[in-house]
């Protein structure tokens, strides 16, 4: 079956412009992640959707990152006045009750 | 706070040879996951083991096998007969179920590289 979608896969843009990442799960997945991986480092949790629940949002590195997703299904990163310290690779995953996480293939964002 | 620390920043071997990669995690909850992972060059992680903090039985598959042991808070992975095509990033993690989801936590990887 289809396995968890990002797009874009790349996105160049220019600091201080607004991006929007998007990230489609696997069908019937009740959980979402959004995970950050920059240049050689392991990734850093971003904020967790499940179902109708409030998201936590504990690992959102500013205010300038908030993130939506519409019942069980897309969800959409979005990051405000980027900065060049935004430039990595946006990795999504998510989840059914067993706990494994499966991920995208990732968006890589480049801010110039 | 969860920490997982993997020493290695990368390893070569030559192909056909075992290797190890050492995964040592610190954390205050009493029931939680440990996984591994794996990224080849393509980039895309690749879900590989996961075990409950109950279950210290070590596992194979195939030319992998995990080492847990609690007393040490260490999740060993093993490679048998490592081939070219295990070549890749590999990364352990740790998540805690506190009903909340289970967010994980990673370790900064292990670059493994098997050489012919």
């Amino acid at each position: 079956g289809a396995g968890v979608s990002q797009s874009p896969s790349n996105k160049v843009t220019e600091k201080g412009k607004d991006v929007e990442l998007r990230c489609d799960p696997i069908s019937g997945h009740t959980a979402l992640y959004w995970y950050r991986q920059r240049l050689g480092q392991g990734l850093e949790f971003l904020i967790y959707f499940q179902g109708n629940s409030a998201p936590d949002k504990s690992g959102l590195p500013s205010d300038r990152f908030s993130a939506e997703r519409t019942g069980e299904s897309v969800s959409t990163l979005t990051i405000q006045r980027t900065q060049q310290e935004d430039s990595a690779v946006y990795l999504c995953a998510s989840s059914s009750q067993s706990y494994e996480q499966y991920f995208g293939p990732g968006t890589r964002l480049t801010v110039t | 706070a969860q920490k997982v620390t993997q020493v290695q920043t990368e390893i070569s071997v030559v192909e056909k040879e075992d290797v190890t990669l050492d995964c040592v995690y610190e954390t205050r909850d009493t029931t939680y996951y440990l996984f591994w992972y794996k990224q080849p060059p393509s980039g895309e992680l690749v879900f590989l083991i996961r075990r409950n903090s109950f279950d210290e039985q070590n596992e194979i598959s195939g030319r992998y096998s995990w080492n847990f042991q609690k007393s040490t808070s260490s999740f060993n992975f093993t490679i048998t007969a490592s081939q070219v095509v295990d070549s890749a990033v590999y990364f352990c993690a740790l998540s805690a179920y506190t009903g909340g989801g289970n967010k994980l936590t990673f370790g900064t990887g292990t670059q493994l590289k098997v050489e012919l």
